[in-house]
């Protein structure tokens, strides 16, 4: 079974500043990899997805990410952030062999200090 | 165009209480995915519709949870009786079907807030 790994729960950091947030999961086939976000009081939306292609993806909002495959790894990185950041990250996987349904890191509360 | 809406945002009910959360899909999506938080804990996966059929119901965690979504539009997920290890927050997904790479894309609902006390 498919599992995913978020290395921190928490993140604050001061406005640009840079921002990675760790993500690994445990699959030996064929993956799709998410971010999603969710800022306070809002839904889950999806930040960026890798199916396949160029291992660098960028997404809305100036994020991207890098899919390391000998690292099992899908890394998500902003330069420089904005208070407006301050949110949940979610990294997911999926697998056609699971049907689609998602399966989620832990989750990353980042907060953006001013 | 709607996004995927959930109702209510937040329930409140006591133990042995039955609850009912709604999910409505974008129009048109086939696939309907019930996940479910509990506090601390990450996402889990529930169930998937596509359409009126229970694909996959592996992630329930027991009898006490019934979901239906009768006609393939809009879908419930009754909990009967709740317990107090049945709190969390309920999301509720929807992407379109076919052969396509969109299928994989899940758009989500602003989630049911449920507090068994």
């Amino acid at each position: 079974a498919q599992s995913v790994s978020q290395h921190n729960h928490h993140v604050i950091l001061s406005e640009a500043a840079s921002l990675e947030l760790g993500c690994n999961y445990s699959y030996g086939g064929t993956v799709n990899l998410f971010w999603y976000v969710q800022y306070p009081g809002q839904h889950l939306q999806l930040l960026l997805k890798y199916f396949s292609g160029d291992p660098l993806v960028k997404g809305i909002k100036g994020f991207e990410a890098e899919f390391i495959k000998s690292k099992f790894s899908f890394n998500l990185r902003k330069p420089s952030v904005q208070w407006s950041d301050t949110a949940e990250y979610f990294c997911a996987v999926n697998t056609k062999a699971a049907g689609n349904k998602l399966t989620f890191g832990g989750g990353t509360r980042v907060l953006v200090k001013p | 165009e709607a996004g995927v809406t959930q109702f209510p945002s937040h329930s409140v009910i006591e133990k042995g209480q039955t609850v009912t959360l709604r999910c409505d899909p974008i129009s048109g999506h086939d696939n309907l995915y019930w996940y479910r938080r509990v506090m601390g804990k990450e996402i889990k996966f529930l169930l998937h519709f596509v359409k009126e059929s229970k694909q996959d119901e592996s992630g329930m965690p027991n009898n006490r949870f019934l979901a239906e979504r009768t006609g393939g539009t809009y879908s419930t997920l009754k909990v009967q009786p709740a317990e107090l290890e049945d709190s969390g927050v309920y999301f509720c997904a929807s992407s379109q079907d076919g052969a396509g790479l969109a299928k994989n894309i899940q758009y989500f609902g602003a989630g049911t807030r449920l507090s068994v006390l």
